[in-house]
């Protein structure tokens, strides 16, 4: 257990549908980061809440929303959802900057 | 641009098999180099940081060291539970985002 727990862990869905994934970060940590991985691609970076405000942005779709609430846990919303939605998507947490972050085990998405 | 090239993309070895995988990177300005490991459908495990060039990091099998170009962590007599993708990310002083490598496929057979 690395401390990062995602919910739910598989999730399948129709297109068109909105979906909502939910992390809650380790203990002590201020940095929320959400990463999408699709089949055998690498790791595209989406969004990064620090202290509840958005910190960062990388290529997150405007049909993809994320929020910190001040228990420092984190919801990603995904609407109007497509199958090339489907993959895994993984929140991660830091304590700073300059430190590894650490992932949780991820949410598969699975759109039909 | 700021980038990360992992290589080889796979490779097999037999166990007890030593060899070495390469992260070379083009930054303005290197803030941490990062190593994970990620099993399949899981979540990358962190294994190393490393900040300058010269730094070594050592974890059971693997060693991390780091150049000014580039970074290889070395496995020395894997196991087949070594087997894994391994990634390789690096942070710039200009931005505090991971810029990631593709990985490196590792598969060890016994």
């Amino acid at each position: 257990d690395s401390g990062v727990t995602q919910t739910p862990k598989h999730l399948i869905t129709a297109t068109g549908q909105r979906v909502t994934l939910r992390c809650s970060p380790r203990s002590g940590d201020l940095s929320v980061y959400w990463y999408q991985q699709s089949l055998d691609q690498g790791l595209q970076f989406l969004i990064q809440y620090y202290n509840g405000e958005e910190r960062a942005k990388g290529n997150i779709l405007e049909r993809f929303s994320a929020q910190q609430f001040p228990d420092l846990h984190s919801e990603l919303n995904l609407s109007s959802l497509e199958l090339g939605d489907s993959a895994l998507y993984f929140c991660a947490s830091s304590v700073g900057d300059r430190t590894g972050y650490t992932f949780g085990s991820g949410t598969r998405l699975t759109v039909v | 641009e700021d980038q990360v090239t992992q290589s080889p993309e796979a490779l097999r070895l037999q166990e007890g098999e030593s060899s070495s995988l390469n992260c070379s990177y083009t930054v303005s300005g290197l803030r941490g180099l990062f190593w994970y490991r990620q099993d399949p459908g899981k979540g990358p495990e962190f294994l190393f940081t490393l900040y300058s060039a010269g730094e070594e990091k050592e974890k059971e099998r693997l060693k991390a060291t780091l150049t000014k170009k580039e970074s290889f962590l070395h496995i020395t007599a894997p196991k087949p539970e070594d087997s894994a993708t391994y990634l390789c990310a690096v942070q710039a002083d200009s931005n505090y985002q991971l810029i990631w490598g593709a990985g490196t496929k590792l598969i060890i057979k016994p």
